[in-house]
């Protein structure tokens, strides 16, 4: 079981839609991250949420919006995706954001489908 | 952070110790070495961390190199439920929290 929880677990949208991706965690961490996963290839890091203010963007086009409502929420709301987007999104959370001597923690992930 | 090489896979019979190497030959001296595993369909799961000293938890044990350039993760009594990409991170310097995964390595354990 995971303590970090995404919702939903999969979606399906077309390319004018805008929707958005879940992730809650009540660990009391105050770092949590954004990974894209392609099939068959590693998980990439998209963002960092550092005691909810984004101190990494990893050069993530803008269609990509994350929001830290609160130390245990993230967002991450998508507007005008493209096919090439179709993947898997995942949420990870660790206790500090600066403790290189952290684990972090992931959810199992929104397979997201653009059509 | 450093980066990490790993054999793309590895095979290994149920109930033996399943020993996955990983190089880090240009790990700096505060990266620490990380173990992640991600079964089909989930998350990545947390499996070890060390700095310097070799690692036991109830999952696995990590031994580092001296130089620290290499390492091993040992599953002493390997399951089918074992089978999973396994990936060797090296980081933490910057301290930026973050994490860089290589292609990690795909250990199928047979029965």
């Amino acid at each position: 079981d995971t303590e970090v929880t995404q919702t939903p677990k999969h979606l399906v949208m077309g390319m004018t839609n805008k929707k958005s991706l879940k992730c809650e965690q009540h660990m009391g961490h105050r770092a949590m991250y954004w990974y894209k996963q392609k099939a068959k290839k590693p998980p990439e890091l998209m963002f960092v949420y550092s005691y909810e203010k984004l101190s990494i963007n990893e050069s993530v086009p803008s269609r990509f919006s994350p929001e830290c409502p609160n130390s245990s929420l993230l967002n991450l709301h998508l507007h005008a995706l493209q096919p090439e987007d179709s993947a898997l999104y995942l949420c990870a959370s660790s206790q500090e954001p600066t403790g290189i001597n952290q684990p972090q923690h992931f959810g199992d992930g929104t397979r997201l489908s653009i059509l | 952070d450093a980066k990490t090489t790993q054999p793309t896979s590895m095979d290994c019979a149920e109930g033996r110790a399943a020993n996955l190497p990983c190089n880090h030959s240009t790990i700096s001296g505060n990266e620490y070495v990380y173990w992640y595993r991600q079964i089909h369909s989930q998350g990545p799961q947390y499996i070890i961390h060390g700095l310097k000293n070799n690692e036991t938890n109830e999952m696995a044990s990590l031994i580092i190199t001296e130089d620290r350039k290499s390492s091993t993760l040992i599953l002493p009594h390997a399951t089918l439920r074992d089978t999973a990409v396994y990936y060797c991170i090296a980081a933490g310097s910057g301290n930026t929290g973050k994490l860089i995964f290589g292609q990690g390595t795909t250990l199928q354990v047979k029965p």
